[in-house]
């Protein structure tokens, strides 16, 4: 299958510093990537929509200012949270698709604020 | 709004034995499904998926069912191994025609295979 990367794997910061998030497509070109979050015992929630050449698409309730998506080229999208605080802690997870529909993910981030 | 619901947190069940994972979707404009299995501090990683124009996939060991009259499908896995233990969830999303972004997840099952 194809292969996402997600860097770093975890991140430990203090509270109001920015942390970025990096999601790789490494052997296919995504014009499209998701960023998802992940709370304790729960489920994936979609937070936005990372598009190449265009402005993300976050879904309701995410903070466009808070949660800054870049998708700088074919195969990158980064998620910058700004000033970070401690309810942001929590497994961030990129993922991308292919053709067929079908979605690849990268190992997921960890972030914890202190 | 929950989409797409696992209602069992956790299951158990001995190695050799079959394991049989439900989910059920809510949405109507949902026509392709798909598994993924996640171990923990790891991203998600496809298992099998179908269109709603079959009603069952079959992959090795595991097995989809697609019942889209009663907007339900599961997972069966046989037979189950110890290496099968993980969060297994369940995805539903419209066809890849549509080029439709919504993928909506079930909040995931729990699986332990006893050796």
């Amino acid at each position: 299958g194809a292969v996402v990367s997600q860097h770093p794997s975890r991140v430990i910061c203090k509270s109001g510093t920015s942390v970025k998030i990096e999601c790789r497509s490494l052997d296919f070109q995504a014009t499209t990537m998701f960023w998802y979050r992940q709370f304790p015992k729960q489920s994936l929630m979609l937070m936005a929509t990372s598009n190449e050449g265009s402005k993300a698409t976050y879904e309701q309730g995410v903070e466009k200012d808070k949660f800054l998506i870049n998708h700088a080229s074919l195969t990158l999208s980064t998620l910058t949270v700004t000033s970070a605080h401690p309810e942001d802690s929590s497994f961030y997870i990129c993922s991308a698709p292919v053709p067929s529909g079908i979605q690849y993910f990268g190992a997921g981030t960890r972030l914890s604020v202190l | 709004d929950q989409q797409v619901k696992q209602n069992s947190p956790s299951l158990s069940v001995q190695e050799g034995r079959i394991s049989i994972l439900n989910c059920d979707y809510t949405n109507s404009m949902f026509d392709y499904f798909l598994w993924y299995k996640k171990y923990p501090a790891e991203g998600p990683t496809f298992l099998i998926s179908i269109s709603s124009i079959k009603d069952k996939n079959e992959d090795g060991r595991f097995t989809v069912f697609l019942n889209k009259s009663a907007k339900h499908l599961s997972l069966h896995i046989v037979p189950s191994q110890p290496g099968d233990s993980a969060v297994y969830f369940c995805a539903a999303r419209r066809e890849p025609l549509y080029n439709n972004n919504d993928m909506r997840f079930g909040a995931g099952t729990r699986l332990t295979v006893k050796p």
